[in-house]
């Protein structure tokens, strides 16, 4: 099974500042890495699919990068509404469909 | 626009079974695999297992297996998830989620379910 391990496990940060939170597959997995949010007591949304695409509706603040083993997901420009916790969840080799445990942000 | 709508809350004893269903709306049933993701109290997903709507074939995660049971109804365009021998590692919230299959991605969730077990 691949496993994917995200950094930091949780971070702070003011309005405005560029954050970045980076995926690791326990093996290459090409580009089939997907990114969510999810917010207290709601379901998870998809935010970027296959790295890089962003999903119908989500603002261009957020993107994704990288393939192999080694992604990232950047919000350009924090803004109130991006707290929550991020789970990026692999899709190359399955099952099982692996997320990583998630990373929570929160907003300073 | 499409829909994904579970059932309600659960609470069931220790041994006992509990049955979520996920009801889809807004696409055709047939065209996206559902899958059953699970989170406990404060920690983070985990997939459990997907039905393809089309003849009702299951995957199951291993860890799952034997325990779980995925069936569907197209007359309605709902699927069923049903867990057995509960202990209280089970409680959680369940979530049906869809993809396309092949390498996709997760793009709508229903609402999710909670289950508490406890004597």
């Amino acid at each position: 099974d691949i496993q994917m391990t995200q950094s930091p496990s949780s971070l702070s940060a003011s309005i405005g500042d560029r954050v970045t939170i980076t995926c690791r597959a326990s093996q290459t997995m090409n580009i089939n890495l997907n990114w969510y949010q999810q917010k207290p007591g709601k379901a998870p949304k998809l935010l970027i699919f296959a790295a890089s695409n962003l999903h119908t509706g989500v603002p261009p603040r957020f993107s994704g990068s990288g393939s192999g083993t080694d992604f990232t997901l950047t919000i350009s420009s924090l803004q109130p509404e991006d707290f929550g916790t991020y789970y990026c969840q692999q899709s190359y080799s399955t099952p099982p469909y692996t997320f990583g445990q998630g990373t929570k942000l929160e907003i300073k | 626009q499409v829909q994904l709508v579970q059932s309600g809350a659960e609470v069931k004893k220790p041994g006992a079974s509990v049955k979520v269903s996920c009801k889809a709306s807004g696409y055709t049933f047939t065209n996206y695999y559902i899958h059953w993701v699970r989170q406990a109290p404060g920690q983070g997903l985990e997939w459990m297992g997907l039905i393809d709507p089309v003849d009702g074939r299951t995957t199951y995660a291993q860890k799952f297996q034997g325990r779980v049971t995925m069936t569907r109804a197209t007359s309605t365009s709902t699927v069923y998830m049903e867990l057995s021998s509960l202990t209280s590692d089970d409680t959680a919230v369940y979530f049906c989620t869809r993809d396309l299959g092949g390498g996709s991605y997760f793009d709508y969730w229903g609402q999710g379910t909670l289950v508490t077990v406890s004597s």
